[in-house]
C-alpha cells in the first residue's frame, strides 16, 4: 500500500477484555515497530520486527502484551485483560533498513479507550 | 541506555524563527531525525541527519548537530499557522541486542500565534 495502515482508528473496550489491534506495513519494509503514546506523552517503544530475526520484545510493559508478525508483512499486536493505563494511542511504524537509515513511516494509529 | 530529551512547550508570533532543542545521551548514534505530529495524526518525518553532518538545511528548516554537546536542534524559519504541533526529536542507534533502536524524545509542543 501506499502508507502504514493501522486498524482500527478507535477501540473502546470495557476492562479485563482482550484485544488485537493490526499494522499493515508499507510492502518491502523488513522492519516494524510498535509504539505507544499516552495523553500528552511521548513514544514508548513496545516491540521491534526485523526480517526473519527473533523480535525485540524488551519495551512490552507486561505479560499481557504479546505480538506477531505473519509472513514477514502484516503485524497484530494482542493485549489481553485489558486495564484502564493501557489506554493509549498505539502506533506502527515500518522502514526499509539501507545502512544504517532507519527512515520510519508511521501509520495513524489506533486510540484504545478502556472503560 | 539511550535517552532523549526535548523541552515541552515553545509559543511563537507567526512570521518569528523557531528553535526547538533537543539533548540525547547515546554516543553511538548514526541517525537523528524530526517528526511532526498534527493533532489526531500520525507521525511525519520532517528531516533527518547523519552523524557525521553538523548541518542540514530543507527550505524553512535547518538542523544543527552539535556531535561533541550531543545537541540537536531544528529551526523553522518564517513560522506559520500551520506549523503548530508537537515535534518529536528521535535518534537511531544499534542496542546490545542488534536492534536498531528508535528513540524518541517527548515532543516540543510548537505554538504559533497569529
Amino acid at each position: 500500500g501506499a502508507g502504514v495502515s493501522q486498524s482500527p482508528s478507535n477501540k473502546v473496550t470495557e476492562k479485563g477484555k482482550d484485544v488485537e489491534l493490526r499494522c499493515d506495513p508499507i510492502s518491502g519494509h523488513t522492519a516494524l515497530y510498535w509504539y505507544r503514546q499516552s495523553l500528552g506523552q511521548g513514544l514508548e517503544f513496545l516491540i521491534y520486527f526485523q526480517g526473519n530475526s527473533a523480535p525485540d520484545k524488551s519495551g512490552l510493559p507486561s505479560d499481557r502484551f504479546s505480538a506477531e508478525r505473519t509472513g514477514g508483512s502484516v503485524s497484530t499486536l494482542t493485549i489481553q485483560r485489558t486495564q484502564q493505563e493501557d489506554s493509549a494511542v498505539y502506533l506502527c511504524a515500518s522502514s526499509e533498513i539501507r545502512g544504517s537509515s532507519t527512515e520510519a513511516f508511521f501509520g495513524q494509529g489506533t486510540r484504545l479507550t478502556v472503560v | 541506555g539511550e535517552d532523549v530529551e526535548q523541552s515541552l512547550f515553545l509559543s511563537v508570533r507567526e512570521g518569528d524563527s523557531s528553535v526547538i532543542n533537543c539533548t540525547y545521551t547515546d554516543s553511538s548514534s548514526t541517525y537523528l531525525y524530526w517528526y511532526k505530529q498534527e493533532p489526531g495524526a500520525g507521525l511525519q518525518l520532517l528531516t533527518y541527519i547523519f552523524s557525521n553532518m553538523d548541518m542540514k538545511q530543507d527550505q524553512r528548516l535547518t538542523v544543527l548537530l552539535n556531535k561533541k554537546d550531543k545537541h540537536l536542534s531544528l529551526r523553522i524559519a518564517d513560522t506559520q499557522t500551520g506549523d503548530s504541533a508537537i515535534y518529536f526529536c528521535a535518534e537511531t542507534s544499534y542496542m546490545d541486542t542488534g536492534r536498531r533502536a528508535l528513540t524518541f524524545g517527548s515532543g516540543t509542543r510548537l505554538q504559533v500565534q497569529p
